[in-house]
């Protein structure tokens, strides 16, 4: 079955650069949530969309922003790159929000900054 | 607010052993609940879910029951492989609207031979 892809899945920026991350949900999921794990620690929620429209915010630096496009990919831009935002960003999908709906996470992308 | 607690680890077994992994959580209202279970370089992969009190959810010889009296989601599993090792989640969703999920802090199994 076709699963939620992330790309790259390995990146390497140094401080005060840009980086863009893209996902692609599973076929027929209209929600797209976006994660980020720090070394040993739980996955943080960052921000979602459902339909192109963003459906919550969570801790998501000013720095950062994402969208939904059309085919329902996402893109999450990261600017001013900090130390701190070494880390491993999770992209998940789902079939709408529902609490009853799980959702589906791809590889990841390692982000480490230099 | 929302908060999922989990055990620490590493919980370290024998191939064969049986395996609890506690979870609680505190939440409002009936939150759907799941586990997770990360390998080694990997995303995260849903084992299972409940969504609602008394249920139980199972996958792959794991189970777990949404225990709303005790607040409780623990995972079992009744004899573990070497191939189970991992970090495994316990994670909450709200139960209306587009909710994030919400982890615990993962727990790190390690089973030898």
């Amino acid at each position: 079955a076709a699963g939620v892809i992330q790309s790259p899945r390995h990146l390497i920026k140094e401080k005060r650069e840009t980086a863009t991350l893209k996902c692609y949900p599973i076929p027929r999921h209209d929600t797209v949530y976006w994660y980020q794990q720090g070394p040993g620690q739980d996955p943080q929620f960052l921000i979602s969309f459902y339909e192109k429209m963003q459906s919550d915010k969570g801790s998501i630096p000013d720095r950062f922003s994402a969208q939904q496009f059309s085919d329902y990919h996402s893109e999450l831009n990261m600017s001013s790159l900090e130390l701190g935002d070494s880390a491993l960003y999770f992209c998940a999908s789902s079939f709408g929000g529902g609490a009853d709906q799980p959702q589906h996470f791809g590889d990841g992308t390692r982000l480490s900054i230099l | 607010g929302n908060s999922v607690t989990q055990m620490e680890g590493p919980v370290t077994l024998s191939e064969e052993a049986f395996l609890t992994i506690n979870c609680t959580y505190t939440a409002t209202g009936y939150p759907s609940l799941f586990w997770y279970v990360q390998y080694p370089g990997e995303g995260l992969q849903l084992l299972l879910k409940a969504t609602k009190a008394d249920d139980k959810g199972s996958n792959k010889g794991f189970e777990a029951t949404y225990r709303k009296e005790t607040t409780s989601f623990h995972l079992e599993k009744g004899s573990v492989q070497v191939s189970d090792s991992a970090v495994y989640f316990c994670a909450l969703k709200k139960s209306t609207g587009f909710q994030k999920l919400v982890f615990g802090t993962g727990t790190r199994l390690l089973v030898s031979p």
